[in-house]
């Protein structure tokens, strides 16, 4: 069954430090996501995007964090200066549709030192 | 603002007992709701979309329903089994993009 991957499954990185996260989606799908998850809180929603371009953002997603699809296969987000705060569960979702169902894939924990 | 809350925030029961868990919303203009299961330190595994043109959606062991007027999901487990210890979520859509998450009822079936 397909799935989304994503890597690495943990990254540690000292503060200041640029970071990128990879996601690879379900091949057919067209809608991308990032959700972040700080230990023990709510899982909350990042950004959307769509036809290459971001169709909505959260407060959190301000000018240090960026999205992209390089390529037809992979979808990456990146944080320009790490925080400590920035320590979290870092999930990638795709779907189909905007009202369709939402896939998600394991995660990559980011700690930031 | 949208506020979704999920009660109880833990709940333990007996193998073979069946499973009710609760989430509600205080924004009824949502597009759908979507039910999540993660195991601790892993993903998040979808079990249930509803639309909200839907009174209800079943899979095997799982039926979810929706009464948007009152914002109110419910998830019911049917014959519960130790493997279905994890945390539930529920999600909510009223935006184009993003889900809106509940903190989630962690769940405990003992044998």
């Amino acid at each position: 069954e397909p799935e989304v991957t994503q890597t690495p499954s943990h990254q540690v990185t000292q503060m200041g430090q640029e970071v990128i996260l990879r996601c690879v989606p379900i091949s057919n799908h067209l809608y991308f996501y990032w959700y972040r998850q700080i230990l023990g809180q709510k899982v909350e929603f990042l950004v959307s995007f769509y036809n290459n371009e971001i169709s909505e953002k959260s407060e959190i997603f301000d000018d240090q964090f960026s999205v992209e699809r390089p390529d037809g296969s992979n979808f990456t987000l990146k944080i320009r200066s790490t925080k400590l705060e920035d320590s979290a569960m870092y999930f990638c979702a795709s779907s189909t549709g905007t009202y369709n169902e939402q896939f998600f894939g394991p995660g990559t924990r980011l700690t930031v030192l | 603002k949208q506020e979704v809350t999920q009660i109880p925030a833990a709940l333990s029961v007996p193998e073979g007992e069946n499973l009710v868990l609760n989430c509600s919303f205080t924004d009824s203009a949502i597009y759908n709701l979507q039910w999540f299961r993660q195991d601790p330190g892993k993903g998040l595994t979808s079990l249930l979309l509803i639309q909200s043109s839907q009174r209800e959606q079943t899979s095997g062991r799982l039926n979810a329903s929706l009464d948007k007027s009152s914002g109110r999901s419910t998830l019911y487990i049917a014959a519960s089994q130790p493997g279905d210890s994890a945390t539930y979520l529920c999600a909510v859509k009223n935006s184009w993009g993003k889900l809106q998450f509940g903190a989630g009822t962690q769940v405990v079936v003992t044998p």
